[in-house]
């Protein structure tokens, strides 16, 4: 079956700092995946995607995802974070019929 | 492209009333998707169109909901006999043609019920 594992619920980071959000997943053939983010209210925002090709995947405001096969993960990255990052953010896989399954997401808090 | 818009954003009701939402695609887009989301959830599927046709329900979509696509543009999610367990944001997404493509997220619905 399908699944996302985001296994920090919550992550502060000093603003400035970089940033790295967990995601791994379980499914049988070669995924879909993509990071959203989420501001309190609102709905979710695409923030990247991978399909296939270079495992490295650049995304919007800077942020950027690797996928490695091996570990079933597909991690999010941020080199120097800013305070509007604040939000939540959710992983997803997408399966049959291009279902997504998403995360329990992670919420990013940033100190000043 | 004007975005996936929901309508109304914030609903309140009593327990045991009808509700409906609305949810108005991107034009272009064939694939409509609504989704459930609970307060420290990510959202969780409930059923999925293309065009006009519903062609996968959530064993969470009890008898109480219904979704209908009667013309392959807007849709409508209603539940009835309303219950504090349907207090959620209720999502609609659409997406283009190609299994490649992401899904385009509306701001959501929130059910409050009293």
């Amino acid at each position: 079956a399908q699944s996302v594992t985001q296994p920090d619920i919550h992550i502060t980071v000093s603003e400035g700092a970089s940033l790295e959000l967990r995601c791994n997943y379980s499914y049988g053939a070669t995924p879909y995946l993509f990071w959203y983010v989420q501001s309190p209210g609102q709905g979710l925002q695409l923030l990247l995607k991978y399909f296939s090709g270079d495992t490295l995947v650049q995304g919007i405001k800077g942020f950027e995802a690797e996928f490695k096969r091996s570990q079933s993960s597909f991690n999010l990255r941020k080199p120097s974070v800013h305070w509007s990052d604040a939000a939540e953010y959710f992983c997803a896989v997408a399966a049959v019929f291009n279902k997504f399954y998403f995360g329990s997401g992670t919420k990013l808090n940033v100190k000043p | 492209d004007t975005g996936v818009s929901q309508d109304p954003r914030h609903k309140i009701t009593k327990r045991g009333q009808n509700v409906t939402f609305r949810c108005d695609p991107i034009s272009e887009h064939n694939r409509l998707y609504w989704y459930r989301q609970t307060l420290g959830q990510g959202p969780e599927f409930l059923t999925y169109f293309q065009n006009e046709a519903q062609l996968e329900k959530s064993r969470l979509l009890s008898d109480r909901f219904s979704a209908e696509r009667p013309k392959g543009s807007f849709s409508t999610l209603e539940i009835q006999r309303t219950e504090q367990g349907d207090s959620a944001m209720y999502l609609c997404a659409t997406q283009g043609q190609g299994a490649d493509q992401p899904q385009h997220f509306g701001d959501g619905t929130r059910l409050s019920i009293l």
